[in-house]
């Protein structure tokens, strides 16, 4: 296994489009974190999912933002009716357990709404 | 409300000498602190940790030293080598129901000359 993979690398859409992201853990990790980061600032909590259990979601999360992890592997992040805020780098991070407090990150997905 | 602060956007270091990187919080309830490096186009890489309870950590070239009492922790790279010119992230840890979120200072750009 080679780690967290993210997919697009880059999205660049048009405001008032949707667009959907999705996030392979690493095999195994039950825990999935999304975290959004913009230019000079550290990543942001966004959601988390205790394998297919959305377990908590931040504030950060309007009601355009959707994420799923049906299987319990994957996931997806969907932002509808995109904005120029949302204009960042998406971030997918995975861990273990509970018992693990490392999380280990993918490659992000950069979003550009013009 | 900046729960963990670095409050130097960059540092630079020339080859061979220590690297000492800064970050301070406020939030008594974080338990874990961890450390990520970050190179351009690529996600956080977990670098090394330290749980509340302890006040050093060792691995290799890294060090991370926290003092509790001034909520202020350290990581010190020696000898710093120019691979090592990245940004640092200092990141706390907090159980959140079953959840761990990570929140993020906003990094420091470390730059080793040769």
């Amino acid at each position: 296994d080679t780690g967290v993979s993210q997919d697009p690398r880059h999205k660049i859409t048009k405001r008032g489009q949707n667009v959907t992201f999705r996030c392979d853990p690493i095999s195994e990790h039950n825990r999935l974190y999304w975290y959004r980061q913009t230019l000079g600032q550290g990543p942001e909590f966004l959601t988390y999912f205790q394998n297919e259990a959305q377990l908590e979601k931040s504030r950060l999360l309007s009601d355009r933002f959707s994420a799923e992890r049906p299987k319990g592997s994957f996931s997806t992040l969907e932002i509808q009716r995109t904005e120029q805020g949302d204009s960042a780098m998406y971030l997918c991070a995975s861990s273990p357990g509970i018992s693990s407090y490392e999380q280990y990150f993918g490659p992000g997905t950069r979003l550009t709404v013009t | 409300d900046q729960q963990v602060k670095q409050n130097s956007p960059s540092l630079s270091v020339q080859e061979g000498r220590i690297s000492i990187l800064n970050c301070d919080y406020t939030n008594s309830m974080f338990d874990y602190f961890l450390w990520y490096k970050k190179y351009p186009a690529e996600g956080p890489t977990f670098l090394i940790s330290i749980s509340s309870i302890k006040d050093k950590n060792e691995d290799g070239r890294f060090t991370v030293f926290l003092n509790k009492s001034a909520k202020h922790l350290s990581l010190h790279i020696v000898p710093s080598q120019p691979g090592d010119s990245a940004v640092y992230f200092c990141a706390a840890s907090i159980r959140s129901g079953s959840a761990r979120q990570l929140t993020f200072g906003s990094g420091t750009q470390l730059t080793v000359l040769p």
